[in-house]
């Protein structure tokens, strides 16, 4: 499982509330993403980092944010949780030799927003 | 965005048939080339990967990559029950330096 955790597995939370979901990773890889999956569209990108206070926006940014203070942690933080932000969420993180990176998922978190 | 297409599924094959799963990608610039298994509410496994043009081989796992035609394939030989899951096709985009999915092809294996 390349050393990763997310917490909390199961959330349910109402409209309005901010949310916050965590990546924990053992193995000081430098590259963290989080992804949501919904289905008819795949995994789709939210935000990235490449370092610690290094992040950038992927596919599907819009209503969330991130932080990485530390390189073990990725924050990913939705402001004002709406319904079409229930979804799964997984963390990956990229390991490899460079040119040949390949990206390991954590076991995901399910967020229902109601 | 480029896009990875997959085959809409979903695939039924008999227990021991050989399954073929199909993956599309438009970037040309794409230079890594990966198969990921999810069974239903897990996260997405990594099973193959490939980089190169022709076959890689790995137990019953065969992928296929031809770049010209921007396509990469995934066969499963002597299909198990166990095999039944959703197969994601990614591709790395050199150009923005992003993991593409497509939707994935979902698998049964019928005893």
């Amino acid at each position: 499982d390349a050393g990763i955790t997310q917490s909390p597995r199961h959330k349910v939370t109402e409209t309005g509330t901010p949310v916050t979901l965590r990546c924990h990773q053992t193995e000081n890889h430098r590259y963290m993403y989080w992804y949501r999956q919904d289905p008819g569209h795949g995994l789709r990108l939210i935000h990235y980092s490449y370092g610690v206070k290094d992040t950038d926006k992927g596919e599907v940014s819009d209503g969330y944010s991130v932080s990485r203070s530390k390189t073990e942690d990725f924050l990913l933080t939705l402001e004002s949780a709406t319904s079409s932000q229930t979804s799964v969420y997984f963390c990956a993180i990229s390991a490899g030799t460079p040119r040949r990176e390949t990206q390991y998922f954590g076991p995901g978190t399910r967020l229902l927003v109601l | 965005q480029k896009e990875v297409e997959q085959n809409s599924g979903p695939l039924s094959v008999p227990e021991g048939a050989i399954a073929s799963l199909n993956c599309t990608y438009s970037d040309r610039g794409s230079q890594s080339f990966f198969w990921y298994r999810q069974y239903s509410g897990k996260s997405p496994e990594l099973i193959m990967s490939i980089y190169s043009n022709g076959d890689k081989e790995d137990g019953r796992f065969t992928a296929q990559l031809n770049k010209a035609s921007q396509y990469v394939s995934l066969l499963i030989r002597d299909s198990q029950p166990s095999d039944s899951a959703t197969y994601l096709c990614a591709v790395f985009q050199g150009g923005s330096e992003k993991l593409v999915f497509g939707k994935g092809t979902k698998l049964t294996v019928n005893p």
